[in-house]
């Protein structure tokens, strides 16, 4: 157990349609971070955020975004679904920005139908 | 171009047997190098985090080397278990960057 938690494990929703995952970081961590896995892909970044303010973006969609609140959980929003969005979404926290370790989170498998 | 690839991208060997895998980069200049193992459908698990100016790096029964000459690391499995069936994931950082660059993984499958 990394101590990163994510809710929901799992997500079943129609294309068209909006979500909301919703990470806490490990005690003490001031970073988050956001993946997509697909399938066919390796991990992908899609951004980070260093108490409350956003740190350095990737890969992220447009139709994707994300924040982090003073309690320094953090929520990642999928909009305007499309079926190739379906993917495990990781969040991972860190105590600084930098070259320090990452902790996973179990992670929240995305199924759009 | 992926800036992290890995090979082989599968292997199988038997349980007890050692393993070798291998990661190319092209990240520079770059700050570190991490090797993570993911179980199926789990979050990735840190293995070892060499800094550019490492050698090499032992976690159990597992030790990277690298070799930032050649851009080259490589992660070692002794005595393999039947519980290191995953895929191992190499995660290069560049130097002054936060995001991460990962390869696309080697799913190693140990069998008794």
């Amino acid at each position: 157990d990394s101590g990163v938690t994510q809710t929901p494990k799992h997500l079943i929703t129609a294309t068209g349609q909006r979500v909301t995952l919703r990470c806490s970081p490990r005690s003490g961590d001031l970073s988050v971070y956001w993946y997509q896995q697909s399938l066919d892909q390796g991990l992908q970044f899609l951004i980070q955020y260093y108490n409350g303010e956003e740190r350095a973006k990737g890969n992220i969609l447009e139709r994707f975004s994300a924040q982090q609140f003073p309690d320094l959980h953090s929520e990642l929003n999928l909009s305007s679904l499309e079926l190739g969005d379906s993917a495990l979404y990781f969040c991972a926290s860190s105590v600084g920005g930098g070259p320090v370790e990452q902790y996973f989170g179990p992670g929240t498998r995305l199924t759009v139908t | 171009k992926n800036q992290v690839e890995q090979s082989p991208q599968s292997l199988i060997i038997l349980e007890g047997k050692n393993c070798t895998l291998q990661c190319n980069y092209t990240v520079s200049p770059f700050s570190n190098l991490r090797w993570y193992k993911q179980d199926t459908g789990r979050g990735p698990v840190s293995l070892t985090i060499m800094t550019f100016s490492e050698n090499t790096k032992s976690n159990g029964r597992y030790t990277a080397t690298l070799d930032a000459d050649t851009k080259q690391s490589s992660l070692h499995i002794t005595a393999s278990q039947l519980s290191d069936s995953a895929s191992y994931i190499c995660v290069v950082q560049p130097t002054n960057d936060y995001k991460l660059s990962f390869g696309a993984g080697t799913t190693v499958t140990v069998r008794a």
